[in-house]
């Protein structure tokens, strides 16, 4: 069973281009996260999708960040516009769900290094 | 709001000692709390969790955590450190049951030094 993909590994975009990032979760997940880990920092949630539906992007920034995660094919975090202040690791996870399955753990992807000239 | 606080920055070890990474947490109701190991340049790995039961929890690679409610804590401990241990740790809770949604919070991360 491979784990939740993440591509690309590494990103470098300069200031005011697109950043794509997408996420692949485990198979049989239907939730997925985005976290984003500045140097040195713990990980803040940004957003929580399941199938086609945005649950939670308390974490979003209101400019630039948009999620999704499309009925088929991976989620997407799209990043308009980028600036320096986004260079960062952001990092993917999912999880199964079900009432009975509420405790399980979040298994995350690699990451996706994104670094803005 | 939940929040998780890891108050040491760097915690330094000799190989073969015990070991020892705090964290403390605030989060409405029962917790569900983990720790999560993360490697230079790679994701978060899961070593253990709790949710309900046992005050003691074991987990992967020989680490263990003691969930203690009175002092809202789950320090993760090791009888005998590896130099392969060095790490970054992660303390995350979240309120459980039925959270619909699900987020993990994290503390800032402690690095574990284990020296020959």
């Amino acid at each position: 069973n491979a784990g939740v993909m993440q591509n690309p590994r590494h990103l470098v975009r300069r200031r005011g281009q697109e950043a794509r990032l997408r996420c692949s979760p485990m198979k049989g997940h239907s939730h997925v996260y985005w976290y984003r880990q500045l140097p040195e920092e713990g990980l803040k949630f940004m957003v929580y999708l399941q199938k086609e539906n945005i649950i939670d992007e308390s974490g979003m920034p209101k400019e630039r960040f948009s999620a999704e995660f499309p009925k088929e094919g991976p989620s997407i975090l799209r990043i308009q516009q980028v600036v320096r202040g986004d260079s960062a690791a952001y990092f993917c996870a999912s999880s199964p769900r079900s009432v009975r399955d509420s405790a399980n753990e979040q298994f995350f992807g690699p990451g996706t290094r994104l670094t803005v000239l | 709001a939940q929040s998780v606080a890891q108050p040491e920055d760097q915690v330094n070890v000799a190989e073969g000692n015990p070991l020892t990474v705090k964290c403390t947490y605030s989060v409405s109701g029962n917790p569900y709390l983990f720790w999560y190991v993360q490697y230079p340049n790679r994701g978060l790995q899961f070593l253990l969790k709790y949710i309900t039961g046992d005050n003691l929890v074991k987990g992967s690679y020989g680490f263990e955590a003691e969930f203690n409610k009175s002092q809202t804590s789950f320090h993760l401990k090791k009888p005998s450190a590896l130099v392969s241990d060095s790490a970054l740790y992660f303390c995350a809770v979240r309120a459980g049951p039925n959270n619909a949604g699900n987020m993990l919070t994290f503390g800032g991360g402690t690095r574990l030094m284990v020296k020959p």
